[in-house]
C-alpha cells in the first residue's frame, strides 16, 4: 500500500524568504508518480507540480520546484521568493503508474507567509 | 472553458435522506474520481472509473455509489446520508494515470 507523510503541520515564513513542504513516501511499486497541490482558503486545489519516478530530473514550474531524493524517499516542494499569495494548504500526493489514478494524499502542510 | 463542474456547492442533509452529487468534465477525460476531505485528514479516494461503464472502489467506498454512463459525467450517490458522511466532497478528472487531477470546486455536505 502506498503512504504519503507531511510531518510539517505548520509552517510560518517571511514574505522574500524560500520555504521547503516535506513530504516522503512509501511505495514498493517501482513506477509512480509524485504531486504537489495548493488549496487557498478558498477551498479550490490547484495543481502546481508532477514528479515521476523514472525523471532523471528534478521537476520545476516557476517558483516552484520539487527536490526528488528517490532513495530517501522524499518529495519535498521548493518555493522561491515566496509571496503573500503562496499561504494556503499544500498537499503531496502520489500514484502508482499503472492501472486506474489513484492518489493517495498527505495531511498537508499549511503554509503562511508573513509580511 | 468549464473544466470539471461539481453541483450543488452546498448541502444540508437529514440522517437517512439521500441525494446524488453532480459531476460533469469537458475535457474528453477517461479517468474520473471522487474524494471527501475531512479536517486534518487530507483527501481520500471513494470511487474512480477509467472510462464509461467502468467503476471500482477507493478507499473509502462505504454508503457511496456511482455510475458512469458517458464520458462526461460521474455523479456520486449517497444512499442514505448519515452524520459521518459530513465532509467536503471533490470530483476530479484526467486524461492518464499520470497526469495533473482537474478538481472540482468541492461540494460542501452536512449531515445533521
Amino acid at each position: 500500500a502506498q503512504k504519503i507523510t507531511q510531518t510539517q503541520p505548520g509552517m510560518f515564513v517571511q514574505e522574500k524568504e524560500a520555504v521547503t513542504l516535506d513530504c516522503t513516501y512509501d511505495t514498493s511499486d517501482p513506477s509512480y508518480g509524485l504531486f504537489w497541490y495548493k488549496q487557498p482558503s478558498s477551498g479550490e486545489m490547484i495543481f502546481l507540480i508532477y514528479q515521476g519516478s523514472y525523471d532523471q530530473q528534478n521537476a520545476t514550474e516557476g517558483r516552484y520546484s520539487l527536490n526528488f531524493q528517490k532513495a530517501r524517499k522524499s518529495a519535498n516542494l521548493v518555493i522561491s521568493a515566496s509571496q503573500l499569495g503562496d499561504s494556503a494548504m499544500y498537499f503531496c500526493a502520489m500514484s502508482v503508474i499503472q492501472g486506474a489514478q489513484k492518489l493517495v494524499f498527505g495531511q498537508g502542510t499549511r503554509l503562511t507567509i508573513n509580511p | 472553458n468549464a473544466g470539471v463542474t461539481q453541483t450543488p456547492k452546498f448541502q444540508v442533509l437529514k440522517t437517512g435522506q439521500s441525494m446524488t452529487l453532480q459531476c460533469a468534465q469537458d475535457m474528453n477525460h477517461e479517468y474520473m474520481s471522487w474524494y471527501r476531505q475531512d479536517p486534518g485528514m487530507g483527501l481520500r479516494l471513494i470511487h474512480y472509473s477509467v472510462g464509461a461503464g467502468i467503476t471500482d472502489q477507493g478507499e473509502v467506498p462505504n454508503g457511496y455509489n456511482v455510475s458512469r454512463s458517458t464520458t462526461e459525467d460521474f455523479p456520486l450517490r449517497l444512499l442514505s446520508a448519515a452524520p459521518s458522511q459530513t465532509s467536503v466532497y471533490f470530483c476530479a478528472s484526467s486524461y492518464s494515470n499520470n497526469s495533473p487531477l482537474h478538481f472540482g470546486n468541492g461540494t460542501r455536505l452536512t449531515v445533521t
